[in-house]
């Protein structure tokens, strides 16, 4: 069906890594956002990706099969702190002023 | 110093009153956006605004209606309230051509 689906949950151990996936299904398709949520808190900006690629930003990287309707963010060296709810999001039209499509977040939980 | 400012923190409200929820923002940024989120459910985009004019709606209820006074303004008037419009309710900005959107702290709104 329609819509940005991810994991519930994902668990990982302190140092080493952790790959958030993310398919959509949209009416059009102009970019992917990849956002951190605290409990508690507003979602944070991590990264946007518009090309098929891998997107190196150094903690965080990202992935893109524009094709497959696809992508992943993934977190290496983990720390304790990297612990939140990672949210991926779908930009499907190309005016600039247009909302978001959300996923309902995938909660990962780093272990010492 | 925060640069979006959404006013109050929390809220109680009755079943069939009115609130108006405020935001101001102090990027610099054209474009304003209010999404909602709920428990159990992905953050769902609600309107979006530029230069204080509607942009995108993807609110299907006339009980909400944004106001913009200013262009770094964007309040979220709710009628008639009921206890399904309990959600945080996060009010975003971004800048022109920008896909990147930051997000205010939320309003906890309960209506009991």
């Amino acid at each position: 069906g329609q819509g940005v689906e991810q994991p519930d949950n994902l668990m990982s151990v302190e140092g080493t890594f952790a790959r958030v996936n993310c398919t959509y299904s949209t009416s059009g398709f102009n970019g992917l956002s990849w956002y951190q949520q605290r409990e508690g808190h507003a979602p944070v900006f991590l990264s946007y990706v518009v090309l098929d690629g891998l997107k190196d930003s150094g903690h965080f990287s990202t992935f893109l099969s524009r094709s497959n309707g696809y992508s992943y963010l993934l977190l290496t060296e983990l720390q304790i702190k990297d612990s939140a709810s990672y949210l991926c999001a779908v930009r499907e039209g190309d005016n600039y002023a247009q909302g978001l499509t959300f996923g309902l977040g995938t909660r990962v939980s780093v272990f010492p | 110093d925060p640069k979006i400012i959404q006013k109050p923190k929390y809220l109680v409200a009755v079943t069939g009153s009115e609130k108006i929820l405020i935001c101001e923002q102090y990027l610099g940024h054209n474009a304003m956006y209010w999404y909602r989120q709920s428990a159990k459910k992905p953050l769902e985009f609600m309107f979006s605004y530029s230069y204080q004019k509607l942009m995108d709606n993807q609110t299907a209820s006339s009980r909400f209606q944004p106001q913009s006074s200013k262009k770094n303004h964007l309040d979220l008037q709710i009628t008639a309230l009921k206890p399904d419009d309990s959600a945080t309710y996060f009010c975003a900005s971004s800048q022109d051509h920008s896909y990147e959107q930051y997000f205010g702290p939320g309003t906890r709104l309960t209506v009991l």
